[in-house]
């Protein structure tokens, strides 16, 4: 098992360019989230994926969109990088609800746009 | 809306020592759940605990220890007799929905030797 992968670990972008931050798990989990995390602010919900089929806006969605592929697939879609958007951006996963059941997160990737 | 508040930016101890790691919640909900997360220097977020509103109990596993007191709005974490591999950033976490967690700004734990 490898529980939540994510690629790439590191990426470097220029402001404008765009890119799609991958996420897979294996736990066969209903429920998959995006968050980023900047230093001083803990992590903030971007996007989340209740189930297959569904997206919601977490905290903090400008900037970003979101497709839930298939069970195992949630990417994550940078249009038209920015500096603010430099960050550790972390996949995670759970079997429901986040109350009700404890996430499992990726190893993260490191963005910076300069 | 609800907040998770770690006043604690730094805890530095030498190894055996216990160290206790605050957190206090705001929320105007009666059904709600609170965790504990330990990121390690290796990035990934580990997790710890689970509790929800209605069980005030505290729980023990092993060196860890958490008090909940919904009087003060309080999920505190204790580490006792600290070691090295304890060295950590910890995050406390509210769910407010059944889907969106918030985190706490983290405490970063370092433990020497």
């Amino acid at each position: 098992n490898a529980g939540v992968t994510q690629t790439p670990k590191f990426q470097v972008l220029k402001t404008g360019q765009s890119m799609t931050l991958q996420c897979a798990q294996d736990m066969n989990h209903n429920s998959m989230y995006w968050y980023r995390q900047d230093p001083g602010m803990g992590l903030r919900l971007i996007y989340y994926s209740a189930s297959e089929g569904t997206t919601d806006k977490g905290e903090v969605p400008n900037g970003y969109n979101v497709s839930r592929l298939n069970k195992r697939e949630f990417s994550l879609r940078l249009e038209s990088a920015a500096p603010s958007q430099t960050s550790v951006y972390f996949c995670a996963s759970s079997e429901g609800g986040a109350g009700l059941y404890e996430q499992y997160f990726g190893p993260g990737t490191r963005l910076t746009v300069t | 809306a609800q907040k998770v508040t770690q006043a604690q930016t730094e805890i530095s101890v030498v190894e055996k020592e216990d160290v206790t790691l605050d957190c206090v919640y705001e929320t105007r909900d009666t059904t709600y759940y609170l965790f504990w997360y330990k990121q390690p220097p290796s990035g990934e977020l580990v997790f710890l605990i689970r509790r929800n509103s209605f069980d005030e109990q505290n729980e023990i596993s092993g060196r860890y220890s958490w008090n909940f007191q919904k009087s003060t709005s309080s999920f505190n974490f204790t580490i006792t007799a600290s070691q090295v591999v304890d060295s950590a950033v910890y995050f406390c976490a509210s769910c407010f929905d059944d889907y969106k967690l918030s985190f706490g700004a983290g405490t970063t734990v370092t433990v020497r030797a």
